[in-house]
């Protein structure tokens, strides 16, 4: 399993950013999936998450309203849009693939993708 | 929100000694269907967290057998019989029985 994130980059304060996440060698569509970041020199921090089929949607509260999660199956893709950045939403953001069953041997992690919002 | 309480917060241990973090959480992490939904991962200098156990106890592929996980409810532990150069970095635990993700604060664990 591969799990690719992509779209990172410098935005400026109330701006807008779009990462995305691509998965390769499973059953795409049968795993929910996870956004999570770092601040530097931070510990880990739950984003947000879309189910299996897109329909369901979960936020933290520091991004609810601002972020929007969706997928799309049939290019193995999750999206997440970011608007109105702050400066705290400077991090690291991570994809991950739900697995806390173990189907696939746990949640697969990607090398993540650095966002920064600066002036 | 469920919160995940580690100890302690930073370690200094003797290359092929043991080692133990402890992770407490603020509710049962024991499912109905019997699972507690308990990750613990390894964070390298520079690298995105590495998954070592799951479900608890299962180590994930490629793990070496030196670590091994333990614990049900509320009080889960991360066992390493004999610490090698190759493990230093900030160890998490995670639960999985919520949606929104909560993670212990961090191990740092650095070699004497």
């Amino acid at each position: 399993v591969q799990v690719l994130e992509s779209g990172g980059g410098l935005a400026r304060p109330g701006g807008s950013l779009r990462l995305s996440c691509t998965a390769s060698r499973l059953t795409f569509n049968k795993f929910a999936v996870i956004w999570m970041r770092q601040a530097p020199g931070k510990g880990l921090e739950w984003v947000s998450a879309i189910g299996d089929s897109g329909r369901t949607t979960y936020y933290a509260d520091s991004v609810k309203g601002r972020y929007t999660i969706s997928r799309d199956n049939s290019r193995n893709t999750v999206y997440l849009q970011m608007g109105s950045l702050r400066a705290e939403d400077t991090a690291i953001y991570y994809c991950v693939i739900d697995d806390r069953g173990g189907t696939i041997g746990g949640h697969r992690w990607g090398q993540g993708t650095l966002v920064t919002v600066s002036s | 929100e469920i919160v995940m309480t580690q100890s302690p917060l930073s370690l200094s241990v003797t290359p092929g000694e043991p080692a133990s973090i402890s992770c407490r959480s603020s509710q049962s992490l024991r499912h109905l269907n019997g699972r507690n939904y308990v990750d613990w991962y390894l964070q390298k200098p520079g690298q995105s967290p590495q998954l070592l156990i799951y479900l608890a106890s299962s180590r994930a592929s490629g793990v070496p057998d030196r670590f091994s996980g333990s614990g049900s409810g509320t009080y889960f532990t991360l066992k390493i019989t004999r610490v090698e150069a190759e493990d230093v970095g900030v160890y998490y635990c995670m639960q999985g029985e919520e949606t929104r993700r909560t993670f212990g604060q961090g191990t740092k664990v650095e070699i004497k």
